[in-house]
């Protein structure tokens, strides 16, 4: 069974682009689950996206936006963005029901703002 | 005070050990436990995933919750080189639309 993907592995964009990073979920799984791990620091709760609908939100600016598609697969957006935006951003899908169910990872997109 | 708390390490042991790994929080409302492991340049890939408090024994993997102290471990046996990588507790509160909260994190290395 494939796991869950995201592309592209790496992304440099200049500071005031924009960024954006695709996510598909285990077949079956219709969360999707989005984080930011910076340099040193712990995985940050960005997005949860369910049924096509966002269910939950980090504390992120509004600059951070994604949706969901029918085919449950998600898009993760990062406007103007800045210097401090550069992580690994981590897409995580599961059956639902976040607080209760697991959550498998993908490899991750390697974003540097230059 | 962070809702989870980890000591980021590093923790260096010789091969075999047994190794210790352990966050506390603060939410008495978390039920659901969880520990990644993630190796360097990847995403983190689910160990143990225990509810409420008690132990979990998986192969070399115990998973032990204390809810009573709010302090969680997880403990390797005969610790392996391929034992080194980072980390992570996580928990939730249990209820549909929480969000799981992970540790930042401790970086172990088996040394052979």
């Amino acid at each position: 069974e494939a796991g869950v993907t995201q592309s592209p592995t790496h992304l440099i964009k200049t500071r005031g682009q924009q960024a954006t990073l695709r996510c598909s979920p285990i077949s079956g799984h219709t969360s999707v689950y989005w984080y930011q791990q910076a340099l040193g620091l712990g995985l940050q709760f960005l997005l949860w996206y369910d049924e096509g609908e966002e269910r939950n939100r980090g504390n992120f600016p509004p600059r951070f936006s994604g949706r969901q598609f029918p085919n449950y697969s998600s898009e993760l957006n990062v406007n103007a963005l800045e210097l401090e935006d550069s992580a690994l951003y981590l897409c995580a899908s599961s059956f639902g029901l976040a607080g209760t169910d697991t959550q498998y990872f993908g490899p991750g997109t390697r974003l540097t703002v230059l | 005070q962070k809702e989870v708390e980890q000591d980021p390490g590093p923790l260096s042991v010789p091969e075999g050990a047994i190794v210790s790994l352990n966050c506390t929080y603060s939410n008495s409302a978390f039920q659901y436990f969880m520990w990644y492991r993630q190796y360097s340049r990847k995403g983190p890939e689910l160990l143990m995933y225990t509810y409420s408090s008690g132990n979990k024994e998986d192969g070399r993997f115990t998973a032990q919750v204390d809810k009573s102290s709010k302090y969680i471990s997880l403990f390797i046996r005969d610790s392996q080189p391929s034992d080194s990588a980072t980390y992570l507790c996580a928990m939730s509160g249990g209820t549909s639309y929480d969000k799981v909260i992970f540790g930042p994190g401790t970086s172990l290395s088996v040394i052979p």
